[in-house]
This record gives C-alpha cells, structure tokens and sequence, in this order.
C-alpha cells in the first residue's frame, strides 16, 4: 500500500522567509500526489496536485511543489511567507491498490512569526 | 465553499452511547468520504461511498458503519463510542475520482467521548 511520510511536523519560520516542507512518498508505478491546506477550525482546501506532465506545479498564492521520482518526493516550497500562511500542510497520495482511496501524510503545521 | 454541512459540530458523549454524525451536500457529487483526523496521524479514511446506497470500508472502519439512502447525506455511525473515537471528524464530496478531482472538505465535527 502506498504511504506519505512528511517529515516535519512542525515548521516555525520568520515573515517573509523562505520555506520547505518535505514530503515522502513510497513508490509505485503511476503516482498522483496533492497538497492540502488546513487553516484553524476549518476543513482541508487542496493547494495543488500533480497528475501528469510538467514536474514543477504551482498554486496561486505563491507555493510551489516539484515531483521528484528518483527521491520519492514532492516538497512544498514557498520564496516568501506570509502570516496568513500559517495553517497545516498535508501532502496525500493516491493509493490504486486501496481503490484508488487518497492517503494523507501526518500533517505538518507551518507557525509564520513577525 | 462547497456546499457541504457537517453537524453537528461539537459532541460530547458518553462511552457506550451511539452516535450519528451527519453530511449534507448541495453538489449532487457521486462521491462521500469520511476522514478521522488525529495529531500525529494526518487523516485517515473511515468510509466511502460511490453512490447511493453504494459504500466501502476505509482503512480505520471498525466500530463505525455508514449509509447513504440519498445522493446528499451521508450518515456515520458509532454504535457504541468509546474513547479511543474522541477525534473530528471531516466529511469529503468528489465529482470523479480523486485524481481528476480535488477533494472538499467540510468543517468537521468535533466528537468528545467522556
């Protein structure tokens, strides 16, 4: 079964730094993987995906993820973070041998400080 | 927001008692999720249906059951709730699939089992 692994938990950073939160996936043959956003006492909003083609995907407030197959990885990065950046993160991935069911990493909480 | 309408949205119940959790959606979307989130654990998948009285387990199902009687509700079910289901709990609509459609979210009910 496929399985998402973020690697950090928590991430605080200082306004307008720059950011990355990781994100592992375990292989298999064709990969769909998603990056959701959950701000404080609200649902998850999906921020980007990668389904096919180019491996560079973008949202369009600023965040940016690369597939990189050979890593088995999909990291969020974003030049320049705001507070209204501070949510948790969640990177998912497809799972075709669990019926093609969205499988969701543990979550990683970005804290932006001023 | 898509239109989506968990309720309640906070629970306190006591262990042994059974509860029912409620999704109304306005999108005539095929498909239903049940998520549990967790510190620690990210999302994970209770039960999904893919169309009227049309459901499968997810990958924590034990102690919970599901119906859909009707397109735009779908109903969890704790027959008897212990404290190991104190969590919120995310009801997610789908058009298509996942890979060629973002999951949405409700805004979760917050279940406390005392």
């Amino acid at each position: 079964a496929q399985s998402v692994t973020q690697l950090d938990s928590q991430v605080p950073v200082f306004e307008e730094a720059p950011v990355e939160l990781r994100c592992n996936y375990s292989s298999s043959v064709s990969v769909y993987l998603f990056w959701y956003v959950q701000y404080p006492n609200q649902g998850l909003q999906l921020l980007l995906k990668y389904l096919s083609g180019s491996t560079l995907v973008e949202s369009i407030n600023g965040f940016e993820a690369e597939f990189n197959k050979s890593q088995t990885s999909f990291h969020l990065r974003k030049p320049s973070v705001h507070i209204s950046d501070t949510a948790e993160y969640f990177c998912a991935v497809i799972d075709y041998n669990q019926g093609g069911k969205l499988i969701f990493g543990q979550g990683t909480e970005l804290s932006v400080k001023p | 927001d898509a239109g989506i309408t968990q309720s309640p949205r906070h629970k306190v119940t006591e262990t042994g008692t059974p509860v029912t959790l409620r999704c109304h959606q306005t999108e005539n979307h095929r498909y239903m999720y049940w998520y549990r989130q967790d510190p620690g654990h990210g999302l994970r998948l209770i039960h999904y249906s893919y169309g009227v009285k049309d459901t499968d387990k997810g990958e924590v199902s034990d102690g919970y059951s599901v119906s859909r009687s009707k397109t735009e509700d779908f109903l969890l079910t704790l027959e008897s709730a212990t404290s190991s289901q104190t969590s919120v709990y995310f009801c997610a609509i789908s058009d298509a699939g996942v890979n060629n459609s973002p999951l949405h979210f409700g805004n979760g009910t917050r279940l406390t089992v005392t």
